[in-house]
């Protein structure tokens, strides 16, 4: 089974309105992480937000929120206020506590905004 | 003050040859990775070391040999290059034991084969 599953392989938002980027995940661990990573055309990968298992609040840095929902395995990445340069492919990825060496990474959303 | 760096970032060379990518992270992390990924953008994990020792060996070719000189580095050499090795390939270093840390990554080495 896929440990990390990005539904939407491409996806449009207009500048300046709001946009959710699905992710959900499957563990047995009690314990992990989930992290979101932009990679913009340049290629690099840019750490965005993490969110922890034992976390009560939602994760949020600037724009971004994670839209945390543990009974249904699932964390959303919330990019509010969209801007032309957030334009990317964005990863979730995980990493599980009982094997903290390996991350494990969805395939990827490329989101498009539009002027 | 480059955490993670990785040289060359480009790579042109043609089937058959053999190459080499460095990387190097100046973060104090204890564990490095090598990541491959295609052009669908799919993100593969290849290789760990932790402190020096592999710990993470997935399904790659054995003409893909990482060495590990020291936990700040970690180097790729690629043998008898194919078509099919075409790919950037991502270093990264995270620390082991602190879940809520990330992996930081490398920029990237473009590696084509002609």
């Amino acid at each position: 089974a896929q440990k990390i599953t990005q539904t939407q392989p491409g996806m449009f938002v207009q500048e300046k309105e709001a946009v959710t980027l699905d992710c959900t995940y499957d563990t047995s661990d009690q314990s992990y992480g989930l992290f979101w990573y932009k990679q913009p055309s340049s290629g690099e990968m840019i750490f965005l937000i993490y969110q922890g298992s034992y976390d009560e609040q939602n994760a949020t840095e600037g724009r971004y929120s994670l839209n945390f929902q543990k009974a249904r395995k699932s964390a959303n990445l919330v990019i509010s206020a969209s801007q032309l340069g957030d334009s990317a492919m964005y990863f979730c990825a995980m990493r599980e506590a009982y094997n903290f060496n390996k991350f494990y990474f969805g395939s990827g959303t490329k989101l498009n905004v539009k002027p | 003050d480059t955490a993670v760096s990785q040289t060359p970032k480009y790579l042109v060379t043609q089937m058959g040859n053999d190459k080499s990518i460095k990387c190097e992270q100046n973060l104090g992390h204890d564990t490095m990775y090598w990541y491959k990924q295609d052009s669908k953008k799919f993100l593969k994990i290849m290789f760990s070391y932790n402190n020096k020792e592999l710990i993470i060996n997935e399904t790659v070719p054995n003409r893909f040999s990482p060495k590990s000189p020291d936990k700040a580095h970690l180097n790729l050499h690629i043998n008898s290059l194919e078509l099919g090795d075409s790919a950037v390939y991502f270093c990264a270093s995270s620390q082991t034991r602190q879940i809520n840390q990330p992996q930081h990554f490398g920029d990237g080495t473009r590696l084509s084969i002609l």
